[in-house]
C-alpha cells in the first residue's frame, strides 16, 4: 500500500495570499496528480507529472502550478489565492500493476479562501 | 471523450439491505474500470478494477462490480450494507492504453440507517 502525505489538511487564507499544498510519496512512484472536487462533483485532474521536471496541465484548468524536483514531492502553489480557488485537493501517486497503473490517493486539503 | 455517469447522487439504504450503485462509462475500446470510496475527509481507496478476464470482479469489504460491455456498465454492488459503508463511492474509467489517467463520475452518496 502507498503512503501518501497532504499537509496542511486544512487550510484558510485571506485573498492575495501566496499558498502552497504540500504533497509527498514514500513508494519511489513516477507518476503523480493533483485533483481538484468540489461538493457534489467528480474529481477533476489538474496538473499531472510523468516523472522529475516532467509536468502537464490537467483536463480542468487551474491558476495553480507545480514542480517536481524530486520523485517523492509534487508541491501545488497558488500565486494569489481567491475565493473561487476555495476547494478540495487531493493528491495522488500511481503504480504500475503490470497491467495499468493503479492510483493511490492521498487524505487531501480542504482549502478555504476568505 | 471519455466520460462516466453515475446516475445516483444519493442513496439511503436500510443496515443489511442489498446495495446497487449503477455506473455506466463511454469508451471506445476495451476500458479500465475503478470504483473508489471516499469517507468524509479521507481521499480515495479503491475498492476494486476491472481491466480483463472475469466480468465478475471482488473488492474489499465484500464489495463486488460486474462489467456489462453490451450496457457499458460497471456496477457495484453488495448483499448486505454495514452503517460503515456510508460514504461517497466513484466510479472511474481509465483514459489511456494503460490507465495513466482517470475521469471520473460524479459519485454517489450513500446513507445507510439502522
Amino acid at each position: 500500500e502507498a503512503d501518501i502525505y497532504q499537509t496542511p489538511r486544512y487550510l484558510v487564507i485571506g485573498t492575495g495570499k501566496k499558498i502552497t499544498l504540500e504533497c509527498s510519496q514514500t513508494m519511489g512512484h513516477d507518476k503523480m496528480y493533483w485533483y481538484q472536487q468540489d461538493p457534489g462533483m467528480e474529481l477533476h485532474l489538474i496538473h499531472y507529472s510523468y516523472g522529475v521536471n516532467s509536468t502537464e496541465k490537467g483536463d480542468l484548468s487551474s491558476e495553480s502550478t507545480v514542480s517536481r524536483i524530486r520523485t517523492e514531492h509534487f508541491p501545488l502553489t497558488l500565486e494569489s489565492a481567491r475565493p473561487s480557488h476555495t476547494s478540495q485537493y487531493l493528491c495522488a501517486s500511481s503504480q504500475w500493476t503490470g497491467h495499468y497503473y493503479e492510483q493511490y490517493f492521498g487524505p487531501g486539503t480542504r482549502l478555504t479562501v476568505t | 471523450a471519455q466520460s462516466v455517469t453515475q446516475p445516483d447522487i444519493h442513496i439511503t439504504v436500510s443496515e443489511g439491505a442489498s446495495l446497487e450503485l449503477r455506473c455506466n462509462y463511454s469508451y471506445g475500446a476495451t476500458p479500465y474500470l475503478f470504483w473508489y470510496v471516499q469517507s468524509p475527509g479521507q481521499g480515495l481507496q479503491l475498492l476494486l478494477k476491472y481491466f480483463s478476464g472475469d466480468t465478475l470482479v471482488q473488492g474489499i469489504k465484500g464489495f463486488e462490480a460486474e462489467f456489462k460491455r453490451s450496457q457499458s456498465s460497471f456496477n457495484l454492488r453488495k448483499p448486505s450494507v454495514h452503517w460503515s459503508d456510508a460514504a461517497e463511492y466513484f466510479c472511474a474509467v481509465g483514459v489511456t492504453g494503460t490507465a495513466s489517467k482517470l475521469t471520473f463520475g460524479t459519485g454517489t452518496r450513500l446513507q445507510v440507517t439502522l
